[in-house]
């Protein structure tokens, strides 16, 4: 099994502010991490694949970085929409993992 | 347009058995592999389940091993998932979600309430 270690789990933000989640794993995945965010009683969506591939639509002030055990994804001018919950993913094995998540709130 | 429908969810008595369903459009459903991922209220996500496009190949989390079972019918482009010998600590959101492998798109969800 893959571990997964996402920090922080709270971040308190205000909109303009560049924000990084963290993701670590147990064990190296080369680039076979995604990203996901996920609002309140909604599904999660894709934001990221391959560690740093944005899916298609999703805005350009998301990003992401890493490859093998640490990984990183930055919102460069938080909006207001993107207060939400974002969790890691590794596709690298079964069985799939996700990261704890990280709540990202006004603050 | 891609879209993934989740039914089947409700409440049921512990120990009691339920089958979730996932009517899939918008894609060839035959060449993707889907998955089954979980949220339980107020906590994160949790991989259930995997299946290959022709069912071949298909995998379980340890906590529900030999008590759900993953199906599709690629005729009817429908996931299923049945749930038997249900505790109280699967009480989650189910999502279906498609595999390229990476969880691209996502159902709604349906919820499943264990309780007495």
């Amino acid at each position: 099994v893959i571990w997964m270690t996402q920090s922080p789990s709270l971040l308190s933000a205000s909109t303009g502010d560049r924000v990084t989640i963290s993701c670590r794993m147990s064990q190296g995945i080369s680039s076979y991490l995604a990203w996901y965010q996920q609002k309140p009683g909604k599904a999660p969506e894709l934001l990221i694949y391959a560690a740093s591939t944005l899916q298609s639509g999703v805005p350009s002030r998301f990003s992401g970085s890493g490859s093998g055990t640490d990984f990183t994804l930055t919102i460069s001018c938080l909006q207001s929409e993107d207060f939400a919950t974002y969790y890691c993913q590794q596709y690298y094995s079964f069985p799939r993992t996700f990261g704890q998540g990280t709540k990202v709130e006004i603050k | 347009e891609v879209q993934l429908v989740e039914s089947g969810g409700g409440l049921v008595q512990p120990g009691g058995s339920l089958r979730l369903s996932c009517a899939a459009s918008g894609f060839t459903f035959s060449s993707y592999s889907m998955n089954w991922v979980r949220q339980a209220p107020g906590k994160g996500l949790e991989w259930v389940s995997y299946i290959s496009s022709s069912s071949s190949t298909i995998y379980y989390a340890d906590s529900v091993k030999g008590r759900f079972t993953i199906s599709r019918d690629n005729a009817k482009n429908s996931l299923y998932l049945q749930m038997n010998s249900l505790r109280a600590e699967d009480t989650a959101v189910y999502y279906c979600a498609r595999s390229r492998p990476l969880m691209d798109y996502w159902g709604q969800g349906t919820l499943v309430t264990v309780s007495s």
